[in-house]
């Protein structure tokens, strides 16, 4: 079956602007994960849904960043005033039930901030 | 932060050989996965190994864990010139507790020449 998309595959932005990222996980995953690379580093944790509600939002940096997922299924990423320093690699994964399941990973949304 | 620590951070063998990588963390941990990663972009789950296991086996794919000393360490074996690529390991359930959030170490780069 499909695997997690996501989109835009990149995106540039000037600094202060607003972007939404958005990821679509694996049919009938009820857990969705977003982390973000930035160059030469491994991914770090950002936010995790268990359905509808975030189960854990601490790898967040600061308020600017907010993700939401209405339905339980599509999620969106969102950053306000966007900083130099947020551009990265922003991946998303899903998993089936719940986080002790394997996570699969999409192909990331590049944001690169001017 | 990040958790995990692959050794070495880049590796560069010929088309056949066996490589290994290696991999630490810190606390204690429910489960430790391995993934791929090429180009940057979206990461393959490879295996995973659960804190009661010692030793796994995937294909070409040999993943060892020893919770006493907090590490791991995954052997492929035959390289071909399609294994090049960045290797995380990544850790679920930092301090004892389970939360999906996954933690990634920096990855070591592998380069099989053909």
């Amino acid at each position: 079956g499909a695997g997690v998309s996501q989109t835009p595959s990149n995106k540039v932005t000037e600094k202060g602007k607003y972007v939404e990222l958005r990821c679509d996980p694996i049919s009938g995953h009820t857990a969705l994960y977003w982390y973000r690379q930035s160059l030469g580093q491994g991914p770090e944790f950002l936010i995790y849904f268990q359905g509808t509600g975030a189960a854990d939002d601490s790898g967040l940096p600061n308020d600017r960043f907010f993700a939401v997922r209405p339905e339980g299924s599509v999620s969106t990423l969102k950053i306000q005033r966007t900083e130099r320093g947020d551009s990265a690699v922003y991946l998303c994964a899903s998993s089936l039930h719940n986080q002790l399941d394997t996570q699969y990973f999409g192909p990331g949304t590049r944001l690169t901030v001017l | 932060s990040q958790q995990g620590e692959e050794d070495p951070q880049a590796l560069s063998i010929q088309e056949g050989e066996n490589a290994t990588m290696n991999c630490s963390y810190k606390t204690s941990i429910n489960n430790l996965q391995w993934y791929r990663q090429n180009s940057g972009r979206g990461l393959v789950h490879l295996i995973l190994i659960r804190s009661n296991e010692r030793e796994k086996h995937s294909g070409r794919l040999r993943v060892t864990l020893d919770t006493s000393k907090k590490s791991s360490s995954l052997l492929i074996t035959a390289s071909r010139a399609a294994d090049t690529a960045s290797y995380f390991c990544a850790t679920d359930g930092a301090g004892g507790t389970s939360y999906g959030k996954l933690t990634f170490g920096q990855g070591t780069i592998l380069t099989v020449h053909p």
